[in-house]
C-alpha cells in the first residue's frame, strides 16, 4: 500500500452511531493529522498526532497511533448528518509537505 | 476566524495559455503551499515555500509551474503554458513559523479546467 491509506473508502451510517476510518502508511513519520472536506470545499484540519503520542481527543473526535503498526484511525462518536464529508489522513515525514491518501468518504444518514 | 482566501473559484483556459491562480494566506503565517487534487485522486504536493524561496518541490512542479509572492499578502501559483492534465482543483494553504508539525490551513481551492 502507498503511505496514507484510508479503510474504508466508503461509509454509510445512521445518525448517533459511531464512525471508525482507518489509515495505514509506510515510512516513520514525524506526525499524522486528519482532515476533513465538505463536497465542493477546501481541506479542514482536525487533528494532529505526533509520532511519540498514542491517542489524541478533541471534542467527538478521537485519534489513535500505532507506530510500530504503522496506522492510525479516527473516531467519530455519535454522529450526525453534518459530519458528513471525505475524511483524509496525511502524513508528514521528514519535511513540512503532506503526503495524503484517497480517503474515505462518510455519510451520515438523518 | 481567520481564512485562506483563494481566488478565482473556477478557472477555465485554453490549452497551451497561462494561468495565474491567486492565494491570501494567513496574515501571520509564514509557511506557504500549493496541492492539487485531480478529480477522484489523491490531494498531491506540488510546493512549500519560506522566506520568499522554495523549500521543497514535487517531481510534479516542472519548469512549466512558478509560484511568488509579489508583495506581502498574496502568493500565486503561475502555469506558464496548460496542458489538459492539469485540469484539477488547486489548495493553497499556509501554516505558522516552525512549521513542522502544525496544522496547515487550506483555501477552498481553484477549480481549474483546461480545454
Amino acid at each position: 500500500s502507498q503511505q496514507g491509506e484510508e479503510d474504508p473508502q466508503a461509509l454509510s451510517i445512521q445518525e448517533g452511531e459511531n464512525a471508525t476510518m482507518n489509515c495505514s502508511y509506510k515510512t516513520s513519520i514525524n506526525n499524522l493529522q486528519w482532515y476533513r472536506q465538505n463536497s465542493g470545499r477546501g481541506l479542514v484540519h482536525l487533528i494532529l498526532i505526533r509520532s511519540n503520542e498514542r491517542e489524541k481527543h478533541s471534542g467527538r473526535l478521537r485519534v489513535t497511533l500505532d507506530t510500530s503498526k504503522k496506522s492510525s484511525s479516527l473516531l467519530i462518536t455519535a454522529s450526525r448528518a453534518a459530519d458528513t464529508a471525505s475524511y483524509f489522513c496525511a502524513t508528514e515525514v521528514l519535511t513540512e509537505k503532506l503526503v495524503f491518501g484517497k480517503g474515505t468518504k462518510l455519510t451520515v444518514n438523518p | 476566524e481567520p481564512e485562506v482566501t483563494q481566488t478565482p473559484s473556477h478557472q477555465v483556459t485554453q490549452m497551451g495559455q497561462e494561468v495565474i491562480l491567486r492565494c491570501v494566506p494567513i496574515s501571520n503565517h509564514l509557511y506557504f503551499y500549493w496541492y492539487r487534487q485531480i478529480l477522484g485522486q489523491k490531494v498531491e504536493f506540488l510546493v512549500s515555500f519560506y522566506n520568499n524561496e522554495i523549500s521543497e518541490k514535487s517531481e510534479i512542479f516542472d519548469d512549466q509551474f512558478s509560484v511568488e509572492r509579489p508583495d506581502g499578502s498574496n502568493f500565486t501559483l503561475k502555469i506558464r503554458s496548460t496542458k489538459l492534465e492539469d485540469s484539477a482543483m488547486y489548495f493553497c494553504a499556509s501554516s505558522e513559523q516552525g512549521a513542522r508539525g502544525q496544522p496547515q490551513h487550506f483555501g477552498d481551492g481553484t477549480r481549474l479546467s483546461i480545454l
